[in-house]
């Protein structure tokens, strides 16, 4: 199985700041066939299901505000929330679409300080 | 817009059968989608049990020892999963899902069902 590990845990920063997620997998995610990183972020918020944020690593997901934005290739990525807004405290989860099983993040907490 | 709809039993005893029902509305199940299955715990996260094509094509999750069997259900528009010989360890919030055509995410998700195991 591929493991996707993410960093950090938690993150409490104030309104308007820059949250960085980081999301490591176990194994490249750069689709020989499409070139594409199968990778996708996820939101979710209490008491809901994950949201789709981004796919193929840097696609935002039509009506997802443009101050989120995902980079990375291969094993690295990262979710940038710029200017850190309330409705956006939630957990973050990546996913990797390499292969099955599919498989998750733990997962960052996402607060206001 | 499709929508997804999970529904069964709260409770299971351990050794028991859990058995869950995913009601497609809005769409067809016969669409070019795979249909999913993924449960969230506080200690294990975000885990992708299986999923099913209309075809009836399966793709299960080792992890579960061969204890899970998605079905699709066309004149129903629904999929169902049934997991055998359960244990406390299989608590937890039971969502199904929906890949998109491109089978590049989940977009598409049931609210969720908590299903707690437990004498």
């Amino acid at each position: 199985d591929i493991v996707m590990t993410q960093s950090p845990d938690s993150l409490a920063l104030s309104l308007g700041e820059r949250a960085t997620i980081n999301c490591k997998s176990s194994h490249s995610l750069l689709s020989s066939s499409n070139s594409r990183n199968n990778l996708t972020w996820y939101q979710q918020k209490l008491g809901q299901p994950p949201k789709v944020l981004i796919y193929w690593a840097s696609n935002r997901e039509s009506g997802v505000p443009d101050r989120f934005r995902g980079s990375g290739s291969g094993t690295d990525f990262t979710l940038t929330i710029n200017s850190l807004q309330a409705e956006d405290v939630a957990v973050y989860y990546c996913q990797q679409y390499y292969s099955t099983p599919r498989t998750f993040g733990q997962g960052t907490r996402v607060e206001i300080k | 817009q499709v929508q997804l709809q999970e529904s069964g039993p709260g409770l299971v005893k351990p050794s028991g059968t859990l058995s869950l029902t995913c009601d497609v509305s809005g769409g067809s199940i016969s669409s070019n989608n795979w249909w999913i299955w993924v449960r969230q715990t506080p200690q294990k996260g975000l885990e992708w049990i299986g999923q099913i094509y209309h075809s009836g094509s399966t793709d299960y999750n080792p992890s579960l020892g061969g204890r899970v069997i998605i079905a699709i259900d066309k004149p129903q528009n629904q999929f169902s999963l049934t997991l055998t010989s359960v244990t406390a360890a299989d608590t937890a919030v039971y969502y199904c899902a929906r890949d998109s055509t491109s089978g590049s995410y989940f977009d598409s998700w049931g609210q969720g069902t908590l299903v707690t195991v437990s004498s």
